[in-house]
């Protein structure tokens, strides 16, 4: 049984820019949700994907897109990147949204 | 909106000691969650709450649900339990993702 997997670990992009992150579910998870971690903070609920559609989200600007795919591995994009949009960006993939979180290792995205 | 309050921000302790990490929230939820984060940045579940106790090794986590109250403890300290712990909630159905508290920087020296 795998955990979660993001790619890539770091990443640094110039404001204006578009980025995509990826996150592998665990095996067996037909859910996955992103989150955004700014330095010394809790982590905040940007959307959740079940079965490939999106069914919550949170308080976040539409340049802000996912995916997820058959397999239930999910993309983030961010769409005309800004300096705030440092941070750490975490996936946490779960079965039918419960019973438990995976989470993994985030990517840590720096805007320059 | 849930709220999540988490006491204290920063601990440090000796080797040994027992540990106590407040959770309190201003919401009626489904689920409280304790997780661990370590310097690299990856979470770890801890425990997944919705009434009563649970144990894992030197961990306890409780909940009373009437008090909207949590909280995490660590029996025999060690400094390998050196991390950020984390809670948060979940509302029924989990559309609404986690909402979670600021963590406790928790620093256990030999």
């Amino acid at each position: 049984e795998t955990g979660v997997t993001q790619s890539p670990t770091h990443l640094i992009k110039t404001r204006g820019q578009q980025v995509t992150l990826r996150c592998s579910s665990q095996s067996g998870h037909n859910t996955v949700s992103w989150y955004q971690q700014a330095l010394g903070q809790g982590p905040q609920f940007i959307f959740q994907y079940y079965r490939e559609e999106e069914n919550g989200r949170g308080n976040f600007p539409p340049r802000f897109s996912g995916l997820q795919f058959p397999n239930y591995s999910s993309e983030l994009n961010v769409n005309a990147l800004e300096l705030d949009d440092s941070a750490l960006y975490l996936c946490a993939s779960s079965y039918d949204g419960g019973y438990g979180y995976t989470f993994g290792s985030g990517t840590r995205l720096t805007v320059v | 909106k849930n709220e999540v309050e988490q006491s204290p921000q920063n601990l440090t302790a000796q080797e040994g000691e027992f540990i106590t990490i407040n959770c309190s929230y201003s919401v009626g939820i489904s689920a409280l969650h304790w997780l661990q984060q370590h310097p690299g940045g990856g979470i770890v579940s801890l425990f997944m709450l919705s009434s009563g106790k649970k144990k894992h090794g030197r961990l306890i986590a409780t909940i009373n649900i009437q008090e909207k109250h949590s909280s995490l403890h660590i029996t025999a300290s060690h400094p390998r339990d050196s991390a950020v712990y984390i809670c948060a909630v979940e509302a029924g159905g989990g559309a609404d993702g986690l909402t979670f508290g600021k963590g406790t920087h928790l620093i256990i020296q030999p």
